[in-house]
């Protein structure tokens, strides 16, 4: 399997309070990308990354914020969690050349209260 | 309209059967598609790109028709394990996080 995990896996917390997740890779891929999973909606991009500091907003950005300090560790933060929030959120990589992403972490489960 | 739509299912399909499922795009200039599968509450995997010329893989067969604008999956001799949802990808642009996903099709195989 590739070398990406994320952590934690699960997480409740109450509204109003900071959170971040990480996303882990030993494949040293360029890019990474956070996205959010809801019933009944496609994968959304929150946030990508194409290099160390280097970041972009997806489509469901508001809210979110990332930092990239290393290839490996990819960082995303809820700067006041709010119930919308509540989520499965999942990291993955994508190889130079490719369009789709390759790997998928095994995501976390987020609830906000 | 949805960018990507997908029927959510679920397809029941006695083990051994064919199945196919469409998922229809609204950009007339998308570029790429692929399809994923996704275990239940486990992550999406890459399942197969989808080529212009139509492209299988084993037991699966993936096509596109431009003309119509939708892609499509089928999956022969389809096992026990088959069961997942799976997800519809379309790149509408030359950019890399262009990539709208489908919500999935429910696919469970019945022994």
């Amino acid at each position: 399997d590739a070398g990406i995990t994320q952590s934690p896996r699960h997480k409740v917390t109450e509204t109003g309070t900071p959170v971040t997740l990480r996303c882990h890779q030993t494949e040293n891929h360029r890019y990474m990308y956070w996205y959010r999973q809801d019933p009944g909606h496609g994968l959304r991009l929150i946030h990508y990354s194409y290099g160390v500091k280097d970041t972009d907003k997806g489509e469901v950005s508001d809210g979110y914020s990332v930092s990239r300090s290393k290839t490996e560790d990819f960082l995303l933060t809820l700067e006041s969690a709010t119930s919308s929030q509540t989520s499965v959120y999942f990291c993955a990589i994508r190889s130079e050349g490719a369009v789709e992403p390759q790997h998928f972490g095994d995501g976390t489960r987020l609830s906000i209260l | 309209r949805k960018e990507v739509e997908q029927d959510p299912g679920p397809f029941n399909v006695p083990e051994g059967a064919t199945v196919a499922f469409n998922c229809t795009y609204s950009n007339s200039a998308s570029q790429s598609f692929f399809w994923y599968r996704q275990d239940c509450r486990k992550e999406p995997k890459l399942l197969m790109s989808v080529y212009s010329s139509g492209n299988e893989d084993g037991r699966f067969t993936a096509q596109l028709n431009r003309a119509s604008q939708y892609i499509s999956l089928l999956i022969r001799d389809s096992k026990l394990s088959d069961s997942a949802t799976y997800l519809c990808v379309v790149n509408i642009g030359d950019s890399n996080y262009q990539l709208i996903w489908g919500a999935g099709t429910k696919l469970i195989i019945k022994p």
